[in-house]
C-alpha cells in the first residue's frame, strides 16, 4: 500500500517563529488531508489538497503531487498551535492512510 | 450535539472479558471508519464500512469486530480484550469521495 512519511518527528519553537512541516508519499494520491489533535486529542481538518495551495489564516499548505510531497507552513506559531500534525492521503478509492505525525510544541 | 459521538469516552476493562465501543452520526455519511492510535505510530485502520451491507478490514483488524447497525451507526468489538489492545479509538466517518473527514471525539481504552 502507499507509504506515507512526515517529517521532522518532534520540532520545538518558540512562539512567534515559523515552521514547515512535510510529508512525503509514495505513490499517486487523489486526496491529501492535513489534521492537527490537539493536547485534549481532538482531531481537526485543516485542509483538503492533493495538489495546489491553500491558505487560512496563519497556515497555508502546498502539494507538489508530480514530485509526492506536501509542505504545512506554520507562521507566527502560538501556544495553541501545539499538539501532533499529521498528513492522511489515499490512492484510489480507500480509506485515508494516516503518517506517523509530527509533534509540535510551541513555548511561550 | 457532536456530529460524530463516541461512547463510553474512557473505560478500563479486564483481560479477556468482551467489550464494545460505539459510534453514531449525524453528517449523513455514507462512510464510516474505526483507527487505533498508539503513541508515535500515528492512526492505523481497523475496519471500514461504505454503507451499510459493506464492512473491510483494515491494516489490523485482528482481534475486532464490527457491526453495522445503520447508516449512522457503527460500533467496534473487542471479543477478548488484551493488554496491547490498550490505545486511543477513533472513528471517523466521510462522503463517498473520501472527503468531509469528521472524527469523534475518541475512546480511550485501557486493559489491564
Amino acid at each position: 500500500g502507499i507509504q506515507v512519511e512526515q517529517s521532522p518527528p518532534d520540532l520545538i519553537l518558540q512562539e512567534g517563529a515559523n515552521s514547515t512541516l512535510r510529508c512525503n508519499f509514495s505513490d499517486s494520491v487523489n486526496n491529501l488531508q492535513w489534521f492537527h489533535q490537539n493536547p485534549w486529542g481532538q482531531l481537526i481538518n485543516l485542509f483538503y489538497i492533493p495538489s495546489g495551495t491553500k491558505q487560512n489564516g496563519r497556515l497555508s499548505a502546498t502539494t507538489v503531487a508530480t514530485e509526492r510531497y506536501s509542505l504545512l507552513y506554520i507562521s507566527s506559531s502560538q501556544t495553541t498551535d501545539s499538539g501532533v500534525y499529521f498528513c492522511a492521503l489515499r490512492s484510489g478509492n480507500t480509506p485515508l492512510v494516516f503518517g506517523k505525525g509530527t509533534r509540535l510544541s510551541v513555548i511561550a | 450535539d457532536a456530529d460524530v459521538t463516541q461512547t463510553p469516552r474512557n473505560r478500563i476493562t479486564k483481560t479477556g472479558k468482551r467489550i464494545m465501543l460505539e459510534c453514531s452520526q449525524t453528517k449523513g455519511h455514507d462512510r464510516m471508519y474505526w483507527y487505533r492510535q498508539d503513541p508515535g505510530l500515528g492512526l492505523r485502520l481497523i475496519y471500514y464500512s461504505f454503507d451499510v451491507k459493506d464492512i473491510n478490514k483494515g491494516e489490523i483488524s485482528d482481534g475486532y469486530s464490527v457491526s453495522r447497525q445503520a447508516q449512522a451507526k457503527f460500533s467496534l468489538s473487542l471479543e477478548s480484550a488484551i493488554p496491547n489492545q490498550t490505545a486511543l479509538y477513533f472513528c471517523a466517518t466521510s462522503w463517498t469521495s473520501g472527503d468531509g473527514y469528521t472524527f469523534g471525539s475518541g475512546t480511550r481504552l485501557t486493559v489491564v
